[in-house]
């Protein structure tokens, strides 16, 4: 079985500070990682993934993301908060083997991440 | 091109009645997936159809089904509603080449379902 852990609900960091929002996983397969990044009555929007290849991801509005093999973790960062990063984070996580469940995205439990003036 | 859609944005309906919520994936993509998203469960999956056929299913009881037509737009249906089933539904779709693993699944906006 696969699964996602974001170990925190909420992060606070001040506007311009840089900012992480973990990620942790364990699939049987090679992991192939996502972030989306969800803003109030609003659907998912894709910020990045993880296939192969090197190790650090860059995604849409300045943020990227590091892919961790050892530590099974692919935590999300970004140099310089903005306000309007606020909003609602998930990490999810799909096996990369090519069978009937690959289409699976397993989610984490999101992260509230709040910056402030 | 267009993102995805659904439809109704908003919906109220009561205990034991039924719901049908569509979704019409991007133009060209052939797989649409549903999740249900709740504040205490999180974002759960619910099945992925591709081509007109179910492909992968979650742990969801058998009054939630879904179905895929022709033209790759996708209905799931909710039968004699309960409480719980109050939450925001995602539909999600992606080009759906074999495997489709690396794929990414691009989301619509939901559609908020209130059970009373």
């Amino acid at each position: 079985a696969q699964s996602v852990a974001q170990p925190e609900d909420q992060v606070n960091v001040a506007e311009g500070n840089p900012l992480t929002v973990k990620c942790t996983y364990s699939v049987s397969g090679n992991p192939y990682l996502f972030w989306y990044v969800q803003y109030p009555n609003r659907g998912l929007q894709f910020l990045l993934k993880y296939i192969t290849g090197d190790n650090l991801v860059k995604g849409s509005y300045g943020f990227e993301a590091e892919f961790n093999k050892s530590q099974t973790s692919f935590h999300l960062k970004k140099p310089s908060a903005l306000v309007s990063d606020s909003a609602l984070y998930f990490c999810a996580v799909r096996d990369g083997r090519r069978t009937g469940t690959a289409s699976k995205l397993t989610f984490g439990t999101g992260t509230r991440l709040q910056v402030m003036l | 091109k267009a993102g995805v859609t659904q439809t109704p944005r908003y919906l109220i309906k009561t205990r034991g009645q039924q719901v049908t919520l569509s979704c019409s994936p991007i133009s060209g993509h052939r797989s649409v997936s549903w999740y249900q998203q709740t504040p205490g469960q999180g974002l759960q999956f619910l099945f992925e159809y591709f081509s007109e056929t179910q492909r992968n299913k979650g742990n969801f009881p058998g009054r939630f089904s879904g179905r895929q037509f022709s033209n790759s737009r996708s209905e799931m249906n909710v039968s004699t509603l309960e409480l719980g089933d109050s939450a925001l539904y995602l539909c999600a779709s992606s080009a759906g080449f074999a495997g489709g693993s690396q794929e990414t699944q691009y989301f619509g906006p939901g559609t908020r379902l209130l059970v009373l």
